[in-house]
């Protein structure tokens, strides 16, 4: 079954501690994509990445970091830096070429809460 | 980054009845899609359209590619309760690998 998991569902941190939320993937996808979703507002991109080893900053990059070792995996940390870090984070992947390659496929979300 | 408008924010519908949402923006878009997000999950893709003018359907659902470019439509015909949920659109514009995002329509189907 081919899909993208997020772990876990839902998380919780001191402030002031670091968090790695995962995200993975077997659609053979090249891109993927990292979202933070607050109440009554859009999505809002953190980073994404086109490629192995390469990622770019979204519209929110600060306080957080990624990295993409494996085609499979980009996983997320928010820092401590994150003034506001509560949140249901969201993670999605997408062909990289070709006519779908906009077509971005989400997974089931993390909800972040850090008190 | 871009935004795209997307009203009324909520909408309240008798089970049975056709809703129409819209999607606009202030810029050309090259791929319109629409979502589909129920409480605590993910979004789930229930349509694409990559051609100004094209309509396409998913079920009870359609939607189109307005022709300005500028806008997208998507219709749910004789909603049922689990219709319920958030749709978003989104769009991509040219030359550009990401995705702007609308704030979402909340359809609450009445029984």
């Amino acid at each position: 079954d081919g899909g993208i998991t997020q772990s876990p569902k839902y998380l919780f941190r001191k402030e002031g501690q670091n968090v790695t939320l995962s995200c993975e993937q077997n659609l053979n996808h090249d891109a993927m994509y990292w979202y933070r979703q607050d109440p009554g507002q859009g999505l809002r991109l953190i980073y994404y990445s086109q490629i192995v080893n390469d990622f770019q900053k979204g519209d929110i990059a600060e306080g957080y970091s990624v990295s993409r070792e494996k085609k499979e995996s980009f996983p997320l940390t928010v820092t401590s830096a994150q003034k506001n870090p509560t949140a249901f984070y969201l993670c999605a992947s997408a062909t990289a070429s070709g006519t779908k390659a906009y077509e971005q496929y989400f997974g089931p979300g993390t909800r972040l809460t850090v008190t | 980054g871009q935004q795209l408008n997307q009203s009324p924010q909520s909408m309240f519908i008798q089970e049975g009845e056709d809703v129409s949402m819209n999607c606009t923006s202030s810029s050309i878009f090259n791929t319109w899609l629409w979502y589909k997000q129920e409480p605590g999950e993910g979004p789930v893709l229930l349509i694409a359209l990559y051609k100004a003018g094209e309509l396409t359907s998913n079920g009870r659902l359609t939607a189109q590619f307005g022709i300005t470019r500028k806008d997208s439509f998507l219709n749910i015909s004789a909603s049922i309760p689990s219709d319920v949920g958030i749709y978003f659109c989104a769009g991509r514009l040219s030359g550009n690998n990401r995705l702007a995002f609308g704030k979402g329509n909340q359809v609450v189907v009445i029984p």
